[in-house]
Formats: C-alpha cells, structure tokens, sequence
C-alpha cells in the first residue's frame, strides 16, 4: 500500500512564526502536491513537484514556498504564518494515475 | 477552471441509487474521482481517460462524456459506508505531472 506520511497531524503557530511542514511517501513517486482545504472551497492546490528541485506554482502559492531536496520529501513552508492560512493542509503523490492524499496537518495560526 | 460538482449535498437511504455530476467549461483530458469521510483524507476511488470506457467497481462506476465535458458518478445500492464527500478534479492536459483541478464536492449522507 501507498504510505504518505504528514510530520504533524495538528499544530498552532502564532502570526509571524515560520512554519513547516513536511511530507514522506514512501513508493518513490515523481510527482508530489500540496493543498489546502477550506469548508465550502474544496481542495485548491499551493504547489506541486514533478521531479526532484523542481516545483510549479499552484492555484494559490502567494505566502508558501515548497522544498523537494529528496524524491521522497516535499516540504511545504509558510515564511510568516497569517492567520487567514489557518487550515487543513493536505499532501498528496502519485505515480502518474491517481493521487494518494496524507492523513493532513491541521494548522491554526492565532 | 475548476469544475462544478452536482448537487451539493445528498441524503439517501440505505440502498437507494445516487447519481454525482461534474461539468468543466474546457476540453478535458481526464477526470479523476475521489471520496472523503469526514476526519480522513481523500481517497482515490478511480480516474477516466480521454477515450476510455465506463469505469467501476462493485456498485461504484462512472462515466466520462468528452464532447459534453462531463463525468458522472454512479453508486448504486448505496452502503452506510458509501457516506462522506466526493470530489472530482479535472486533468486538462497529457502531463506527466498528474496536476488536477478539484471541485468542492458534494456531500452524500446515508441513513440506515
């Protein structure tokens, strides 16, 4: 079975504080995604990764950049949490059909 | 772009049919469908190419009509287990990066 695995399932960070959250999947996949879900908006996508040090900007990027040093991990980092990116953020990766989602980071910023 | 999901939300009984729609204003080139229970994350439930036939397991299939830009989710006989959130998301293009469009879902609650 496909395994992402998220470093945190919840967290609360203050306004200003830099934060970071790391995604493992363990079926060497290429391609990697990160979202964020918001009730009522669905899934949107921040960024993505289809090699290593390769990344694309999503839907919506503004306040997020992402780090893909290994294969297997893909980082997503908020330089200066804000409190309008409180959310679930959920990783995703696929081998090319089908994306496999973690369990989620569930991020409050206060 | 992002694809309109129809209806928003569902309430069936145990065993009755349900049918979930997704429309894209653009040619597609694939439509992928997921599920998600409340707490948990998305799950792949199965993906429809350009081209391709009807797609299904058990009594979960859908449909993927090209020239309307269209895919539509089939669940018949529904479970309990059936309820949560179903996304789709749309693939515009033959990429190798697998990047999709969701739409905001709709929601299927079961009663016993």
């Amino acid at each position: 079975d496909v395994k992402v695995t998220q470093s945190s399932r919840y967290l609360v960070k203050r306004t200003g504080e830099k934060v970071f959250l790391e995604c493992v999947q363990d079926m060497d996949h290429e391609n990697m995604f990160w979202y964020r879900q918001d009730p009522g908006l669905g899934l949107r996508l921040i960024y993505f990764s289809y090699d290593v040090k390769m990344k694309e900007k999503g839907d919506i990027p503004e306040g997020y950049s992402v780090s893909r040093e290994k294969k297997e991990r893909f980082s997503l980092i908020l330089e200066s949490a804000s409190t309008n990116q409180t959310s679930m953020y959920l990783c995703a990766s696929s081998p090319g059909f089908g994306q496999y989602f973690g369990p989620g980071t569930r991020l409050t910023v206060t | 772009q992002q694809p309109v999901q129809s209806p928003q939300a569902v309430i069936l009984r145990e065993g009755e049919d349900a049918v979930i729609n997704c429309s894209s204003s653009k040619a597609l080139y694939s439509v992928h469908w997921y599920r998600q229970k409340h707490g948990e994350a998305p799950v792949f439930l199965m993906i429809l190419l350009k081209g391709g036939e009807q797609k299904g397991h058990e009594k979960i299939s859908a449909s993927f009509n090209e020239k309307k830009q269209q895919s539509s989710l089939y669940l018949t006989a529904s479970q309990l287990s059936y309820s949560g959130t179903y996304f789709c998301g749309t693939e515009l293009n033959e990429n190798r990066d697998d990047k999709i469009i969701f739409g905001k879902g709709t929601r299927l609650h079961i009663l016993p």
